[in-house]
């Protein structure tokens, strides 16, 4: 069974970058996209980007500018970083195996992430 | 504001059938697959449907999707207590190559 689980900070300061890892059992990083999604309190999902084996990417485009994501084939893990951060940013941040665009088919349990001074 | 549509809420009975729509575009559902989430409260979103109406392993047939031009629909039929969740359709968006758009989630109350 594929299990995923994410791990990093759970607060990060306004202007900071957020930084969050995601740990991966049971497949292989080098097959499929694997993606981060977030969730502000108590509302819906938002697409933050995908990221597969040869390091390429797709990011949201309202994101684009301050998102990297990347591949650690030797940990099987995937990571995000998100740069400039604001209250906005606050979300519960998942991660997930995107099996095909739009076709997440494993998530992990989510981690809250709180921007604040 | 999402560019795929859903009604913030519906509800239900137990054993009635209920129905959730899910509104886009030709660049989105018009012209990709629908996906389907359940998120059960504090927990991770599930997939509950794929490629439109296909339903991955362990998921009841009482949940059922469908797709016709830029809309979508999950019907659950037999309702139950235990299907009290936020739904969520996806999709992708062929506008700037993506991204993935979610709707805004439906929120159904099993009365």
């Amino acid at each position: 069974q594929v299990q995923l689980q994410e791990s990093g900070p759970g607060l990060v300061k306004p202007s900071e970058t957020l930084s969050l890892t995601c740990s991966v059992s049971g497949a292989s990083i080098r097959n499929y996209y694997w993606s981060w999604i977030r969730q502000p309190p108590g509302k819906g999902l938002e697409w933050i980007g995908y990221v597969y084996y040869g390091e390429r990417t797709n990011y949201h485009p309202s994101l684009r500018s301050r998102v990297t994501m990347s591949l650690d084939t030797s940990k099987n893990q995937f990571s995000l970083k998100l740069s400039s951060v604001t209250a906005a940013d606050t979300a519960v941040y998942y991660c997930a195996r995107e099996r095909n665009l739009g076709y997440f088919d494993f998530w992990g349990q989510g981690t809250l992430v709180t921007v604040s001074s | 504001q999402s560019v795929v549509t859903q009604p913030p809420s519906a509800s239900g009975t137990p054993g009635q059938r209920v129905t959730i729509s899910c509104s886009g575009s030709s660049s989105n559902i018009g012209s990709n697959a629908v996906y389907w989430y359940q998120q059960l409260p504090g927990t991770a979103p599930k997939l509950l449907i794929y490629n439109n109406n296909q339903r991955p392993s362990g998921v009841p047939d009482r949940f059922s999707g469908s797709k016709s031009g830029t809309s979508a629909s999950l019907a659950i039929s037999g309702l139950q207590s235990d299907d009290e969740a936020d739904y969520f359709c996806a999709a992708w968006d062929d506008s700037l190559n993506g991204p993935v758009v979610f709707g805004g989630g439906t929120k159904l109350t099993v009365l």
